[in-house]
């Protein structure tokens, strides 16, 4: 079957860093999004990663290895507004549906 | 630009009714996806349109659920009649052919 496999809770304090990771088992891979959910309103996207190797964008950065199907989201300089859901999300093909893991709750303490 | 619009933005309704979710995509956009996230599991893949066309309906339950896009704009989703399984919040996504989608702020249904 296909399956996206990323914890299920992270808790980190102000000005941190911590890293998401995400493993995946698909058909096939066209790209590995990330998606930030804030209170169960609209996933908004952060990242994404077609080839191996780092991409970065402000504080976020995203990392992807396709041939130990692996990836992950960093973020640094954590804020109390980055507290929310993280999802990693595989395309199977070109402009095809993307399958979701089941998100990572990110809480951030003071 | 506007982003995906969807509407209602929650719906509560009996067993065996039915209900009709819309989804009002970026303009331009020609392709059109919806998702489902049944609590506590992963947002689920239904269906992608091209434009008016179906390109995957893989992912749809069962013949309770139809999905239009009539004239390539807007969709729709309906439940009919709706079971208490179909319980949970429906996404709605659009794509302008780069590899990003972007996402409604999805309709909560809830059926008692």
């Amino acid at each position: 079957g296909q399956s996206l496999e990323q914890p299920s809770e992270v808790t980190a304090v102000e000005g941190a860093i911590v890293q998401i990771n995400c493993t995946y088992q698909t058909s096939g891979f066209y790209g590995l999004s990330w998606y930030q959910q804030h209170d169960g309103g609209a996933p908004t996207f952060l990242s994404y990663n077609a080839l191996d190797g780092l991409e970065e964008t402000g504080r976020f950065s995203s990392f992807l290895s396709r041939s130990d199907s692996y990836g992950y989201l960093l973020l640094q300089e954590l804020q109390m507004k980055d507290s929310a859901s993280y999802f990693c999300a595989v395309r199977d093909r070109r402009g095809g549906k993307l399958i979701f893991g089941q998100g990572t709750e990110l809480s951030v303490k003071p | 630009e506007a982003g995906v619009t969807q509407f209602p933005s929650h719906s509560v309704i009996e067993k065996g009714q039915t209900v009709t979710l819309r989804c009002d995509p970026i303009s331009g956009h020609d392709n059109l996806y919806w998702y489902r996230r049944v609590m506590g599991k992963e947002i689920k893949f239904l269906l992608h349109f091209v434009k008016e066309s179906k390109q995957d309906e893989s992912g749809m339950p069962n013949n309770r659920f139809l999905a239009e896009r009539t004239g390539g704009t807007y969709s729709t989703l309906k439940v009919q009649p709706a079971e208490l399984e179909d319980s949970g919040v429906y996404f709605c996504a659009s794509s302008g052919g780069k590899n990003i989608q972007y996402f409604g702020a999805g309709t909560r249904l809830s059926v008692l």
